[in-house]
């Protein structure tokens, strides 16, 4: 398919465990962003991409959040120990070129995390 | 601190009439603004999107209009029909950074 695409869609942990999140963005995509929405909210921000480096993380929430895309295309959001507040949809997104600021973001369909 | 507010949780309009859906900024950083629609267990689609430099944008059906003194712009669908029905957000960017700030959306329902 030709859009962006995440895995698992769903995925529930017991409180403590460690999650993996991917996300394969468009290809030849250089920005990537990782956006948390909590229930009846809107999407937040989390990180930025563009190509490996990671240009902006102020909006992971605790250093138990880490990020990473080491070739430049998919990503990897990881969640240690996880808590309850974790519990959201992550939403992956990527845009076509580095640094505009009109460049439109494709989302991905997101992941339903769950900890129990 | 929510920068960017949709105050109507949801929103019901008739086929056929036209959908307002409102939108409330703080940040006077923000220069460009996009609205983005989203169904059920989808990612948000992007719709129609505003540069601070303009006051209104035309797409088919759906139009915005954005009121720089008043922080504020608005989504005009018309006519509304019920494939339109979804979650609608408002998202803002400023010029130095690229990541999008949403607000927390407001869920049209287009009834028959």
């Amino acid at each position: 398919g030709a859009g962006v695409s995440q895995s698992p869609r769903y995925k529930v942990a017991k409180r403590g465990q460690d999650v993996a999140l991917r996300c394969d963005p468009i290809s030849g995509h250089v920005s990537l962003f990782w956006y948390q929405q909590a229930l009846g909210q809107g999407p937040e921000f989390l990180t930025y991409f563009q190509n490996e480096a990671q240009l902006d993380k102020s909006g992971l929430p605790s250093d138990r959040f880490f990020a990473e895309r080491p070739e430049g295309s998919v990503s990897t959001l990881k969640i240690q120990r996880t808590q309850q507040e974790d519990s959201a949809v992550y939403l992956c997104a990527s845009s076509d070129l580095a640094g505009g600021p009109y460049n439109e973001q494709f989302f991905g369909p997101g992941t339903r995390l769950t900890v129990l | 601190d929510q920068q960017v507010k949709q105050n109507s949780p949801s929103l019901s309009v008739q086929e056929g009439r036209i959908s307002i859906l409102n939108c409330d900024y703080t940040n006077s950083m923000f220069d460009y603004f996009l609205w983005y629609k989203k169904y059920p267990a989808e990612g948000p689609t992007f719709l129609i999107s505003i540069s601070s430099i303009k006051d209104k944008n035309e797409d088919g059906r759906f139009t915005v209009f954005l009121n720089k003194s008043a922080k504020h712009l608005s989504l005009h669908i018309v006519p509304s029909q019920p494939g339109d029905s979804a979650v609608y957000f408002c998202a803002a960017r400023d010029g130095t950074a690229s990541k999008l700030t949403f607000g927390t959306g407001t869920r049209l329902q287009v009834t028959l």
